[in-house]
């Protein structure tokens, strides 16, 4: 079974700062990983996903994460914040074994706030 | 339709009674899945429908959940005998499944209050 942990409920930073949103996972059979996105009042989105091809990963927004099996960690970046990136971010993991898919498990999510 | 569709949006319901939350998948789409999101945290996995496979029901917190999907299509997450900590906000996602690395179709959710 799968599952990842996000370290920090809440971030803060200033806008134009660096964002680092921490995600470690566990896995068993060579993972998945996602990133979604909650803004205010609006439903899931994806923001990137690794499966298993380039480590680091571009999404959508100027995000991107790095797959780095040694530290089992797919932590979210982006150089500069901006006011618009106030949002919860969640961390999944997923994989596929010899009994099939497995399902996609979230982390409890970052919520994220943009200091003016 | 252009997205998953959940109905109710917003349900108030008495503490005992059973109520049933509606998913509609995005046509095509053989994978659903439940979950629960609640303040602090985070999104509970429920269950998980693939295609014609038994569903993994290993994130329904009590017997009073329950989910089926007719026809691979239309799905109904049922909870009987409400209680107060049943209140949340439950999501609905889809897939095109297959390998578990499609990208989730989330629905709008049904926020469901128990008094």
């Amino acid at each position: 079974a799968q599952s990842v942990t996000q370290l920090g409920s809440h971030v803060s930073v200033s806008e134009g700062a660096l964002v680092l949103l921490r995600c470690n996972y566990s896995s068993s059979v060579p993972p998945y990983l996602f990133w979604y996105v909650q803004y205010p009042n609006q439903g899931l989105q994806l923001l990137l996903k690794y499966t298993s091809a380039a480590t680091l990963v571009k999404g959508i927004n100027g995000f991107e994460a790095e797959f780095k099996k040694s530290e089992t960690s797919f932590h979210l970046t982006k150089p500069s914040a901006h006011m618009s990136d106030a949002a919860e971010y969640f961390c999944a993991v997923s994989a596929f074994s010899n009994f099939g898919n497995e399902k996609l498990t979230f982390g409890t999510g970052t919520r994220l706030t943009i200091i003016p | 339709g252009a997205g998953v569709s959940q109905s109710p949006s917003n349900k108030v319901t008495e503490k005992g009674k059973d109520v049933e939350l509606r998913c509609d998948p995005i046509s095509g789409h053989t994978a659903l899945y439940w979950y629960r999101q609640s303040l602090g945290q985070g999104l509970e996995f429920l269950i998980y429908f693939q295609g014609n496979s038994a569903p993994d029901k290993s994130g329904l917190p009590s017997d009073r959940f329950s989910a089926e999907r007719t026809g691979g299509s239309v799905s109904t997450l049922t909870i009987q005998r409400t209680q107060q900590e049943d209140s949340a906000v439950y999501l609905c996602a889809s897939s095109f499944g297959g390998s578990g690395s499609e990208k989730l179709f989330f629905g709008s959710g049904t926020q469901l209050s128990v008094l």
